[in-house]
């Protein structure tokens, strides 16, 4: 059973130009996270999905951040116009559609390291 | 609202001496507490959690925690620290749905 997949592991981009990150969940996970690490610091919530529904974007910037999930495919985290600042590294879990109560384990991919130039 | 301070930042101890990484939690309800150890560029691997079953909690490569209600406290420690602990560590308490909220991490150093 593979674990969370993520890619591409290093993504370079200039500013202005869009960041496509794609997660693909553990198999039978049907719930996905989208969490950022930047420098020096620790994971901080953007967005939960669940299949073509966006549960939870309290923790996404207003603006040119996105996020989709959709019947089929990987999720999907986009980043428009990138800017220097958002240089950091995103992690996606996911966790299993049984449990979503505190408790519930989720499982990490190894994360997209963004570096924009 | 749910959330944990990890009370140090860096941690360095000597190969086979305890470590001890410390993390007080807030929570409106009785939470769920987890940690977990990120190494240098890979993800993150769950070490254990404390869902409310025994205060103190096993995890893998020898680590355990104490839950302590009174104190507010889930401290994390091994008995004999080996080279291959180094990393960064993260106490995190779980939300209402699984929202998991992070510490902002310990980095652990290991000297031989």
């Amino acid at each position: 059973n593979a674990g969370v997949m993520q890619n591409p592991r290093h993504l370079v981009r200039r500013r202005g130009q869009e960041a496509r990150l794609r997660c693909s969940p553990m198999k039978g996970h049907s719930h996905v996270y989208w969490y950022r690490q930047l420098p020096e610091e620790g994971l901080k919530f953007m967005v939960y999905l669940q299949k073509e529904n966006i549960i939870d974007e309290s923790g996404m910037p207003k603006e040119r951040f996105s996020a989709e999930f959709p019947k089929e495919g990987p999720s999907i985290l986009r980043i428009q116009q990138v800017v220097r600042g958002d240089s950091a590294a995103y992690f996606c879990a996911s966790s299993p559609p049984s449990g979503t109560g505190p408790g519930t384990e989720a499982f990490f991919g190894q994360g997209t390291r963004l570096t924009v130039v | 609202a749910q959330s944990v301070t990890q009370l140090d930042s860096h941690v360095s101890v000597s190969e086979g001496t305890p470590v001890l990484l410390r993390c007080n939690y807030s929570s409106s309800y009785s939470p769920s507490l987890f940690w977990y150890v990120q190494h240098p560029n890979k993800g993150l691997q769950l070490l254990l959690k404390y869902t409310s079953a025994a205060t103190l909690v096993k995890g893998i490569n020898g680590f355990e925690a104490e839950f302590k209600k009174s104190e507010t406290s889930f401290h994390l420690t091994k008995p004999s620290a080996h080279m291959s602990d180094a990393a960064e560590y993260f106490c995190v308490v779980s939300g209402s749905w699984g929202k998991l909220q992070f510490g902002a991490g310990t980095q652990v150093v290991v000297t031989p």
